[in-house]
């Protein structure tokens, strides 16, 4: 039974890196599958960060693309977020999930972006 | 970036059918956007319902069904159990690229 489970700070201050894992537990992320990153502002609805897939290759929401970065780390079964130069609205709940057919979900965490 | 349009909250009656729709800024919503629909509860991470239009995951209730309808994706709800209560996402693919999540509906079974 495949199991993501996210982990990273909850805290980040205004202008610094926002860096999130995701780890991975029954499946390889060697397999043929896209992995996303999905975040949720308080009182405001789901929005797609990206997508990276086991080569490396990656897919970005457009109104986020020149602040993030996504890689896959297949010795440790993880794939990772890094969102910088951050302001208080990217304050969220991130959740990782398998973009094949999105049937697979982190019980997701919430990043406060605050000095 | 395209935006993604649903009605902002649908009331139903226990037993009740409902209808929520998907509309996109870029024109009609065709198979080819790959429509997802997700339910979402208070504190819960979102559960796919629906994928690719219509189909169905083996943990998805056969009252939830999934179509196009009018240049629109839909979700129907046929038969709202009061567990039904809750917020609904839907999710167009751009090209394989680039997803985007509706605006979301609360559906409030009443």
């Amino acid at each position: 039974q495949l199991q993501l489970l996210e982990s990273g700070p909850g805290l980040v201050k205004p202008s610094e890196t926002l860096s999130l894992t995701c780890a991975v537990s029954g499946d390889s992320i060697s397999s043929n599958h896209w992995w996303s990153w999905v975040r949720h502002p308080p009182g405001k609805g789901l929005e797609w960060i990206g997508e990276v897939y086991q080569s490396g290759s990656t897919n970005y929401n457009p109104s986020l693309k020149s602040r993030v970065t996504m890689s896959v780390d297949k010795s440790k079964n993880h794939f990772s977020l890094k969102l910088n130069s951050v302001t208080a609205a990217d304050t969220a709940v991130y959740y990782c999930a398998r973009s094949t057919d999105f049937d697979n979900w982190g019980q997701g965490t919430l990043v406060t972006v605050s000095s | 970036q395209a935006v993604v349009t649903q009605e902002p909250s649908l009331t139903v009656s226990p037993g009740g059918t409902v209808t929520l729709t998907c509309g996109s800024s870029t024109g009609a919503v065709t198979s080819g956007h790959y429509p997802y629909w997700f339910q979402q509860k208070p504190g819960q991470a979102p559960r796919t319902l629906i994928y690719d239009t219509s189909r169905r995951h083996s943990w998805t209730p056969a009252r939830f069904s999934g179509s196009l309808l009018g240049g629109k994706a839909a979700l129907t709800l046929s038969g709202a159990q009061p567990e039904d209560e809750a917020e609904y996402y839907c999710l167009l693919s751009y090209s394989g690229v680039n997803y985007v999540f509706g605006t979301g509906t609360k559906v409030t079974v009443l």
